[in-house]
């Protein structure tokens, strides 16, 4: 079976850019979730959503950052415009209802320059 | 004050040896608590669920002391692939969400 299916594994590009990041949680899966991972700061959550609606935002930095769950199998994270603060690895993780077993996806690395 | 503080290590550990390494969290609510793996430059991944009264899966044990809100695990005959993160994870009585700590690196040498 796949996984929670990220891209792009890898983003570079240059501050004051759109940068969108896009996430394919397990079928079946009813939450899924947003990380950011730095060496400063660990893995922070981001955003989540139960049923393709958002649950909890308090994570998201700032209005820069936005977070889209149109359909149950797909998810955007959006970043506009980027900073070079912004470089981390993205984590999407989904589960199950029930289930507190999150499934993370490979990340996408991100270098905002 | 972190919600969920570890030490980052690294633990240098001789092949074969035993290692044990510890997490605290600040919220008293939590109500359940899990050990993640984390290989370099990959994703996170469940190792083990900790229970109230302790629990072992193979050579890793992990308990729970609520009183003192803290979790532990111990890795018993390391082997060179338990060389990794682990991180200590927290979740509330409410919702799905869950706290990552900052990990704590392995480092197993032969």
């Amino acid at each position: 079976d796949a996984g929670v299916i990220q891209s792009p594994r890898h983003e570079v590009t240059e501050m004051g850019q759109e940068v969108t990041l896009r996430c394919k949680p397990i079928s079946g899966h009813d939450y899924l979730f947003w990380y950011r991972q730095t060496m400063m700061r660990g893995l922070e959550l981001l955003i989540y959503f139960n049923n393709n609606v958002p649950i909890d935002d308090s994570g998201m930095p700032e209005d820069r950052f936005s977070a889209k769950m149109p359909n149950a199998s797909f998810s955007t994270l959006k970043i506009q415009p980027s900073e070079p603060r912004d470089s981390a690895v993205y984590f999407c993780a989904s589960s199950l209802h029930g289930s507190y077993e999150q499934y993370f996806g490979p990340g996408t690395r991100l270098t905002v320059t | 004050r972190k919600e969920v503080e570890q030490d980052p290590g690294p633990f240098n550990v001789p092949e074969g040896a035993t290692v044990a390494f510890n997490c605290t969290y600040s919220n008293s609510a939590s109500q359940s608590f899990f050990w993640y793996r984390q290989d370099c430059r990959k994703e996170p991944k469940l190792l083990m669920s900790v229970y109230s009264s302790g629990n072992e899966d193979g050579r890793f044990t992990a308990q729970l002391n609520r009183a003192s809100q803290y979790i532990s695990l111990l890795i018993r005959d390391s082997k060179l692939s338990d060389s990794a993160t682990y991180l200590c994870v927290v979740k509330e009585a409410a919702g799905n969400k869950l706290t990552f700590g900052g990990g704590t690196r392995v480092l197993v040498k032969p």
